[in-house]
């Protein structure tokens, strides 16, 4: 069974600080690795992606990526209350099928 | 454009009732990908299609479950008969490469 694995949380974080979020996933055949953020009630939505190993940022957020431990991190900078979500990891396997692990629920404390 | 459209936003059936799910994806985007959310399994992909084509349907949990993707512009998934583990949210995703989705605003389905 191919699997992508989260922490559910909730993971509580003070405003301002930064948020580190975990994922790992199984298939070693995984190209590509998204991360989506879900509001309560609302549908996921795309905030990164990431191919290659090392670090991309994009404003506030950072992705990491290191394919030898098989291991994606998400990365908020400053965050906000706006930031509390359910945040999604996912990984595109050979097959062009995208599996999401089951989230993380982050909580910014005001 | 008006992004992936799903409807009904809710649907409530008696258990053995045929349900049937719709989804309009957005403009030139080749892939379409029906998921199943809940909170005991997350978000469970449950077929995708490639140009029309139904490319992995390996995610269906049963028989009782059937999608089709008749021309570029629609797909529905139905359930017949219908049973309350069905119960979950039902979402439509799709992109023009098989890597960053747009999801519809998704189905919430009561099954009794």
């Amino acid at each position: 069974q191919k699997e992508v694995e989260q922490n559910s949380g909730p993971l509580s974080v003070p405003e301002g600080a930064i948020a580190s979020l975990n994922c790992t996933y199984s298939d070693r055949g995984s190209q590509s690795f998204f991360w989506y953020r879900q509001y309560s009630g609302k549908s996921p939505e795309l905030i990164m992606f990431i191919y290659s190993n090392g670090d991309k940022e994009d404003g506030r957020f950072t992705a990491q990526l290191n394919k030898a431990s098989q291991y994606v991190s998400l990365l908020i900078r400053d965050s906000q209350p706006s930031d509390s979500a359910t945040y999604l990891c996912a990984a595109k396997n050979r097959d062009d099928k995208i599996i999401f692990g089951k989230g993380t629920r982050l909580h910014i404390l005001p | 454009d008006a992004g992936v459209i799903q409807s009904p936003r809710h649907e409530v059936t008696e258990m053995g009732q045929e349900v049937t799910l719709r989804c309009k994806p957005i403009s030139g985007h080749d892939y379409l990908f029906w998921y199943r959310q809940t909170m005991m399994r997350g978000l469970e992909l449950l077929i995708y299609f490639n140009n029309n084509v139904p490319i992995d349907d390996s995610g269906m949990p049963e028989d009782r479950f059937s999608a089709k993707m008749p021309n570029a512009s629609f797909s529905n998934l139905k359930i017949q008969p219908s049973e309350p583990r069905d119960s979950a949210v039902y979402f439509c995703a799709s992109s023009l490469v098989p890597e960053k989705l747009f999801f519809g605003s998704g189905t919430q389905l009561s099954v009794l």
